[in-house]
Formats: structure tokens, C-alpha cells, sequence
């Protein structure tokens, strides 16, 4: 079965610092990756996916993640951090085998001081 | 586009009332939606997959008669918690994949329900 690790639960940066999320997935072959953000009592955003080709993703909102395959991880990260990005982070994978069930990984709450 | 709007987004019950959730894709067809459910600080967990026509998925140890879903068009699909109890109290949020982006999960915004 299909797993994601989010290996850090709680993360603070400084405004302006650099962001890196970590993510670790368990899939027998390539999933399709996915973060999604959430804003408090609100729905998923989605930030970006891989799917193939180019191991570094472009997302909205400045965010990009790459993808390797060596590492089963799918890191997400931001040169420059906002305040406006403190949020839940969640990365999830979906079965490449078609639009199947996607597992979310716990979450990383992101906390931005000034 | 792939707007997906959820309804109520917040609602507040008396115990042993029903609670029917809304889920719209408002700019796009979709014949499969999802139904998850979000405790405090925890991750998703998905309840059920809602396909157009025919009946929900369920899943383990989630009550189907508890929670009906109905998917009656490619655009909309229900939950519905029935005689909803304090314990069904959380946050709902549906997803609807686009027919022609099929590993692609649109979300709702979510609905907050609270059992008093």
C-alpha cells in the first residue's frame, strides 16, 4: 500500500528565509505526487504535481518541489518565505494507475514569524 | 477554473437531526467526487467515493447508513449525516476529479459541523 511521510509536524521560519517541507513517499512504482496547502477552516489548495518528466515542479506562489526517485521524496520549497504562507502543508500521493485514492501524509504546520 | 463550492461551510445542529453537505463543481463535469473527513491537526481520511449513477464506496469502518451520499449529476454530490451525534462533529471536505484530468483532486472548502 501507498504511504507519505511528513516527517516534520511543526516548522516556524522568519519572513523572508528559505522553506524546505520534507516529504517521503512508499509506492511500488512512480505515484503521482502532489502538495496541497490549507488555510485554517478551509478546503485544499493544490500547489503543484509531478507526474513525469522534469523532476523540478513550478507552483503557484513562488513554491517548487522536485521529485527523486533515488530518495522517494518530493521535498517542497520556497527561496523567500511570506507571512501570508503560514498554513497546513500536506503532501499526498495518487495511484498512477488512474485516478484512484489519494493518501495525504500528516500535515506540516508552517508558522511564519516577522 | 475547477472551482469546486461546498455548502453549508459552517452548520450547527441539535443530536439526532440530519445534515445534508453539498458539493458543486461549478465550471467543470465530474463523474467521481470524494468524501473526507478532518479531525483537529490530523490529516485527511477519506469516507467514500461518490461516482456519478451508481452507489458510493465506502470506506472500512465508515457507517454507510450513517452517511448517505448521493451523486445524482456530474456536477453534484451529497453527503448526508443522519441522526448526527457529537461525535460526528468535524470538518467535512469533498474533492471532484475532472473527467478530462483524471489524477487530479479538486477541493471544496470545506464544511464545519457541530452536534450539540
Amino acid at each position: 500500500a501507498q504511504s507519505v511521510t511528513q516527517p516534520d509536524i511543526h516548522i516556524t521560519v522568519s519572513e523572508g528565509a528559505s522553506l524546505e517541507l520534507r516529504c517521503n513517499y512508499s509506492y511500488g512504482a512512480t505515484p503521482y505526487l502532489f502538495w496541497y496547502v490549507q488555510s485554517p477552516g478551509q478546503g485544499l489548495q493544490l500547489l503543484l504535481k509531478y507526474f513525469s518528466g522534469d523532476t523540478l515542479v513550478q507552483g503557484i506562489k513562488g513554491f517548487e518541489a522536485e521529485f527523486k526517485r533515488s530518495q522517494s521524496s518530493f521535498n517542497l520549497r520556497k527561496p523567500s518565505v511570506h507571512w501570508s504562507d503560514a498554513a497546513e502543508y500536506f503532501c499526498a500521493v495518487v495511484n498512477s494507475g488512474g485516478y484512484q485514492k489519494v493518501t495525504f501524509g500528516i500535515g506540516t504546520k508552517l508558522q511564519v514569524i516577522p | 477554473g475547477a472551482v469546486v463550492s461546498q455548502h453549508p461551510s459552517r452548520v450547527i445542529c441539535k443530536s439526532g437531526t440530519s445534515v445534508k453537505i453539498e458539493c458543486r463543481s461549478l465550471d467543470f463535469q465530474a463523474t467521481t467526487m470524494f468524501w473526507y473527513r478532518q479531525f483537529p491537526k490530523q490529516s485527511l481520511m477519506l469516507m467514500a467515493t461518490s461516482n456519478e449513477g451508481s452507489k458510493a464506496t465506502y470506506e472500512q469502518g465508515v457507517e454507510k447508513d450513517k452517511f448517505l451520499i448521493n451523486h445524482a449529476s456530474l456536477t453534484l454530490s451529497t453527503l448526508t449525516v443522519t441522526s448526527a451525534h457529537p461525535e460526528d462533529s468535524s470538518f467535512y471536505i469533498c474533492s471532484a476529479v475532472h473527467t478530462l484530468a483524471k489524477n487530479i483532486q479538486y477541493f471544496g472548502a470545506g464544511t464545519r459541523l457541530s452536534v450539540l
